[in-house]
């Protein structure tokens, strides 16, 4: 099984729409986090979290929000979604206590269009 | 968040080495260097991380001159399946407060041919 799965994999949806996205992660880690991939761009990131209780915004987080609700799940929503917010979203997690490691592992990404 | 600059595309072929050079001027001192590999509609994967000097693992090497303004990754005799994108990220270690709030550009297209 997947270490850090996302649900759902695809999703079409309309301007208006709240959406939600789920992450889960198996690995045990503390850190959590949401990125969007624009096509033929990076990854911009627009929410982080180092636990439960600590939520923050990354570069791109206006029209979104999170919900940590356990150590295990971080969950991204649109509350309104807008056809500029289609894009590929890709869940990660990192491992507190893993040192100088700068590495995050991500799930397989949930391709959302918004018409 | 040191900006990075990587070459937008690279052409290689089967069994040859292939080295993709990053820049980054403005590190930081806490900031350590790290590539990752995306394939097409997949999230992307940790490659190899250093600080300084010469890193190696068991699929790339990297290199980072003293300055610590550039990094080499190496990949060595590339094959077909080694065709992705590949992305040079400059960030602290998450210890300092700031997180592991990693910035990708755009990263470098390599494609391999027969």
């Amino acid at each position: 099984d997947a270490d850090v799965t996302q649900t759902p994999r695809n999703r079409i949806t309309k301007t208006g729409k709240r959406i939600m996205l789920e992450c889960s992660q198996t690995k045990g880690h503390d850190r959590m986090y949401w990125y969007r991939q624009d096509p033929g761009l990076g990854l911009r990131l627009i929410y982080y979290s180092f636990d439960v209780k600590d939520i923050n915004k990354g570069e791109i987080s206006d029209g979104y929000s999170v919900s940590r609700q356990a150590q295990a799940k971080f969950s991204l929503s649109l509350e309104s979604a807008i056809p500029n917010q289609t894009a590929l979203y890709f869940c990660a997690t990192s491992d507190l206590t893993s040192g100088s490691s700068n590495e995050q592992f991500f799930g397989p990404g949930t391709r959302l269009t918004v018409l | 968040l040191a900006k990075t600059t990587q070459p937008i595309s690279m052409d290689s072929y089967e069994g040859q080495e292939v080295n993709i050079t990053c820049s980054h001027n403005n590190i930081a001192t806490n900031d350590y260097i790290t590539w990752y590999q995306q394939f097409p509609s997949q999230g992307p994967r940790f490659i190899i991380q250093g600080y300084k000097t010469k890193v190696t693992n068991e699929v790339a090497s990297l290199f980072i001159p003293a300055d610590r303004k550039s990094s080499t990754l190496s990949l060595p005799r590339v094959s077909l399946s080694d065709t992705a994108v590949y992305y040079c990220l400059v960030g602290d270690n998450g210890l300092t407060g700031g997180g592991n709030k990693l910035t990708f550009g755009t990263g470098t297209q390599l494609k391999v041919e027969l």
